[in-house]
């Protein structure tokens, strides 16, 4: 079975820092990786993913993730937070199955402080 | 470009009273088609997921049905709404075959039950 996880429900930063919303995760075999924000009564959007290669993911709005396999996380930075990066923010985990369900973790709510 | 839409956007209904909630994808053939619940605006419930025309996989056992009568339409349907359906129901899409392909989700519909 495999499992992400978000340590911290809740993440709050200054606007102009950098900012930092962590994930670990637990698979057998390698992980596929992804990260999405949601806004307010809206869907969720796909900011990056990790399949293979580079340890380091740039996506969209200026983020970036870190996969780190010996510590099995996958971390979303930003070097200078946004205002508008105020949001709710998942991180996922493909499963093996068929139909490639995605496991989510419970969501990181961040709020940049301006 | 592919688009996903779902409708309606907010739904109030009463207890006892039927429930059709619609799914429709545009710009691409064959994805796999998911419905998901969000309660309390955090974690993500996957509800059903769909491979193809008429297959339907249950995650969870519940007062809730999915169909898929055409390759990019996904119906999820109650006969008889109960209070704890209200929620936020997401639908997405992802490609087939393409293990590496990101979830794309639409709007949501917030539906409360009275």
């Amino acid at each position: 079975a495999q499992s992400v996880a978000q340590p911290e429900d809740q993440v709050n930063v200054a606007e102009g820092n950098p900012l930092t919303v962590k994930c670990t995760y637990s698979v057998s075999g390698n992980p596929y990786l992804f990260w999405y924000v949601q806004y307010p009564n809206r869907g969720l959007q796909f900011l990056l993913k990790y399949i293979t290669g580079d340890n380091l993911v740039k996506g969209s709005y200026g983020f970036e993730a870190e996969f780190n396999k010996s510590q099995t996380s996958f971390h979303l930075k930003k070097p200078s937070a946004l205002v508008s990066d105020s949001a709710l923010y998942f991180c996922a985990l493909i499963s093996s199955g068929s139909a490639r369900q995605l496991t989510f973790g419970s969501g990181t709510q961040l709020t940049v402080l301006p | 470009s592919q688009t996903i839409h779902q409708w309606p956007a907010t739904l109030v209904q009463p207890v006892g009273s039927p429930l059709s909630l619609e799914c429709t994808v545009e710009g691409t053939s064959n994805p796999n088609l998911y419905w998901y619940r969000q309660a309390a605006g955090r974690g993500l419930q996957l509800l059903f997921y769909s491979v193809g025309i008429g297959q339907i996989s249950s995650e969870v056992p519940q007062n809730l049905s999915a169909s898929r009568p055409q390759d990019r339409q996904f119906i999820l349907s109650s006969k008889k709404l109960l209070l704890s359906d209200s929620g936020f129901y997401l639908c997405a899409w992802s490609a087939r075959n393409r293990a590496n392909s990101p979830l794309h989700f639409g709007n949501g519909t917030r539906l409360t039950v009275t």
